[in-house]
């Protein structure tokens, strides 16, 4: 089966950092780009950044360019986002996501996690 | 910024057809993806590079574009398909959600 899973999530103060991690399996890990997406409790869906298979492409939102940085581990099968400088509009149900097709570019986000949870409070 | 725009809600009757609407000033030069996202649940792809289907996505839902306008098309609709339906491309700096349309059938 194919699965990706959040984890990391928590309550933090503004300011702080947090590294979520998202572990995948059952598909070959390093021939897929990888996302985050965020949803704000109540709201849509945000983009936060995306991650070609061989680590050569990343792009982020405009909220978060500078203060987040995407990464991964093709021999861990898994997927970083680190976050700094967090803030309280970056608390939201964060997604891990499997791009639908292979290679350097994005197509879309075909496996999704269950999401975890981040809250920045003071 | 790149910007997709979604009417907020929408209301079908069951078996009737829903159109979803989806507008960007950049999406005639790039593919579209929909997403259906039900309550407590995370979203499901129901549609990528604008008309194609994942596996296991039934035929009734179909994805078009014309020029900076992309739709998805629900036909035959369930109480099943209720929910949050979200649009979204990238293009070479950026991706972008649109805002949501919540779709009834009642």
């Amino acid at each position: 089966e194919v699965r990706v899973m959040e984890s990391g999530g928590g309550s933090v103060q503004p300011g702080r950092s947090l590294r979520l991690s998202c572990a995948a399996s059952g598909f070959t890990f390093d021939d897929y780009g990888m996302h985050w997406v965020r949803q704000p409790p109540g709201r849509g869906l945000e983009w936060v950044s995306s991650i070609s298979w061989e680590s050569d492409k990343k792009i982020y939102a405009d909220s978060v360019r500078g203060r987040f940085t995407i990464s991964r581990d093709n021999a861990k099968n898994s997927l970083y986002l680190q976050m700094n400088s967090l803030r309280a509009e970056d608390t939201a149900l964060y997604y891990c996501a499997k791009d639908v097709g292979t290679g350097y570019n994005f197509y879309g986000l075909d496996v999704w996690g269950q999401g975890t949870t981040v809250t920045v409070s003071s | 910024s790149y910007e997709l725009t979604q009417p907020p809600s929408l209301s079908v009757s069951p078996g009737q057809t829903a159109s979803i609407t989806c507008s960007g000033d950049k999406l005639g030069d790039n593919y579209v993806c929909w997403y259906h996202q039900k309550p407590g649940q995370s979203p499901v792809m129901v549609v990528f590079q604008s008309n194609k289907r994942p596996p296991g996505i039934p035929e009734r839902f179909a994805g078009s574009k014309s020029g900076n306008t992309a739709t998805l098309t629900i036909s035959g609709a369930r109480a099943s398909d209720e929910g949050d339906y979200f649009c979204q491309a990238w293009d070479s700096k950026t991706g972008v959600f649109g805002g949501g349309t919540k779709l009834t059938v009642l």
